[in-house]
């Protein structure tokens, strides 16, 4: 299974911009690259994917490198709400078996 | 539209017994997954069970299976139970590659 690797943890103050990176150097040309988050007592949630070009939703805009060996997950304006553990995962098209690694703990501070 | 509901929220159950954990998907979802998370271990991946037939399995020992049933609500069980087996079980339902969790069932083994 192909692997990423994120920051173990990181810090923003409200209202500002975050973005969150991840790294994914043995991604095949199948994989999708998707980004979920889970907060507190809850089940992760989706946040978004994409495959080569970047993206853009109501949550989050996701940033793929052209090399698509690394991509960064980008909170517009951090609000209290965003503080989860934020979890970085390669899929086929196929999308089972998710591999969760330990994901990034966003602390965002008022 | 309806969420992922497992039941229930919360169990005890004392080692030795056998527990069985339900969740019902997404109406129209034909895929069902099955995570374990735990502090130590994080998010890991039981089985994932597609129009009744187990499609994908985790690495668990055989005290862990499950089952579909043909409107696409799942069952876990869990046979035996050990202290090690407490933790959160996650179901999620799937369409297109996007996962939708539920809340989670919390088990503790005493």
């Amino acid at each position: 299974d192909a692997k990423t690797t994120q920051p173990n943890s990181m810090e923003s103050n409200e209202e500002e911009p975050v973005h969150l990176p991840c790294n994914h150097s043995t991604i095949s040309g199948t994989d999708y690259i998707h980004w979920y988050r889970q907060l507190p007592s809850q089940g992760p949630e989706y946040v978004i994917h994409g495959l080569t070009s970047n993206v853009n939703n109501r949550m989050a805009s996701l940033a793929i490198a052209e090399d698509r060996k690394s991509s960064t997950l980008i909170l517009h304006r951090a609000t209290l709400r965003d503080a989860a553990v934020y979890y970085c995962i390669l899929l086929d098209n196929y999308g089972q078996n998710f591999v969760f690694g330990p994901g990034t703990r966003l602390s965002v501070l008022p | 539209k309806a969420g992922v509901t497992q039941t229930p929220r919360y169990l005890i159950k004392t080692r030795g017994q056998q527990v069985t954990l339900s969740c019902s998907p997404i109406s129209g979802h034909r895929s069902v997954s099955w995570y374990q998370q735990t502090p130590g271990q994080g998010l890991q991946f039981l089985f994932e069970y597609f129009s009744e037939t187990q499609r994908n399995k985790g690495n668990f020992p055989g005290r862990f299976s499950g089952r579909q049933f043909s409107n696409s609500r799942s069952e876990m069980n869990v046979s035996t139970l050990e202290l090690g087996d407490s933790a959160l079980y996650l179901c999620a339902s799937s369409s297109q590659g996007k996962h939708t969790f539920g809340s989670g069932t919390r088990l503790t083994v005493v």
